[in-house]
């Protein structure tokens, strides 16, 4: 199964401001996705990231709020914008490789928002 | 649409005896199923999956899960419990052909000395 690194660990961000997210995986991977884990929440699937396209956005989510990038097979970014403190939560990045396979993650970023 | 309900929050149990934690879900396709575990201050890892044939599938640190397809239900039993344990666990499905994973809401396992 693939490493994933994920950056930062943690932040606490001011309210208007914006934090982006980094993903590192240490193989090539077709299809990365991004994640928020809200307290005594479900895993809320963000948006899918597939490299050399626009990344596919889940219902209530939006490219203005979580901008991502995905320049090549191993990296991806999510950006957290105009962030209010709704926005608290654990972000997690995951990839798979094939069907059932399962999926590895990050460790997470916890970020709060004051 | 898929949907995964785990029914206990958070489940104590005393160190060295048993536990099961409940996943049930529905779907109008097949699915594989999933259990991830989240320690504290991780992430998730893979515990054990269910894609096909044995419906009894394992785990290397013992826990195990049966995949019941009548009841629609995979849960997930250890005959004895540890104190590394404690942690948050979570059920997933994700229909077969596609890649998109629902969670349940996860369960508390905190396990008592």
């Amino acid at each position: 199964s693939a490493v994933i690194s994920q950056k930062p660990s943690r932040d606490i961000c001011q309210r208007g401001t914006s934090l982006t997210i980094q993903c590192q995986v240490d193989s090539q991977v077709t299809m990365m996705f991004w994640y928020r884990q809200q307290p005594g929440q479900s895993l809320t699937l963000i948006a899918t990231a597939n490299q050399g396209s626009e990344a596919t956005y889940e219902s209530g989510f939006v490219i203005d709020k979580f901008p991502i990038s995905r320049p090549n097979l191993t990296f991806s970014t999510l950006t957290v914008s105009n962030m209010s403190p709704e926005d608290s939560s654990i972000y997690l990045c995951s990839v798979g490789f094939s069907e059932g396979h399962g999926y590895t993650f990050g460790s997470g970023t916890r970020l709060t928002v004051v | 649409a898929q949907s995964v309900t785990q029914l206990d929050s958070q489940v104590p149990v005393f160190e060295e005896a048993p536990v099961e934690l409940r996943c049930n879900y529905s779907s109008s396709v097949s699915v594989y199923l999933f259990w991830y575990v989240q320690y504290p201050n991780q992430g998730l890892q893979l515990l054990l999956k269910y894609l096909s044939g044995s419906t009894l599938v394992e785990s290397i640190n013992g826990f195990e899960a049966e995949f019941n397809k009548s009841q629609t239900s995979f849960h997930l039993r250890k005959p004895s419990v540890h104190i590394s344990d404690t942690a948050e666990y979570f059920c997933a499905v994700t229909p077969r052909g596609y890649q998109k994973v629902t969670f349940g809401i996860g369960t508390k396992l905190q396990v008592i000395p």
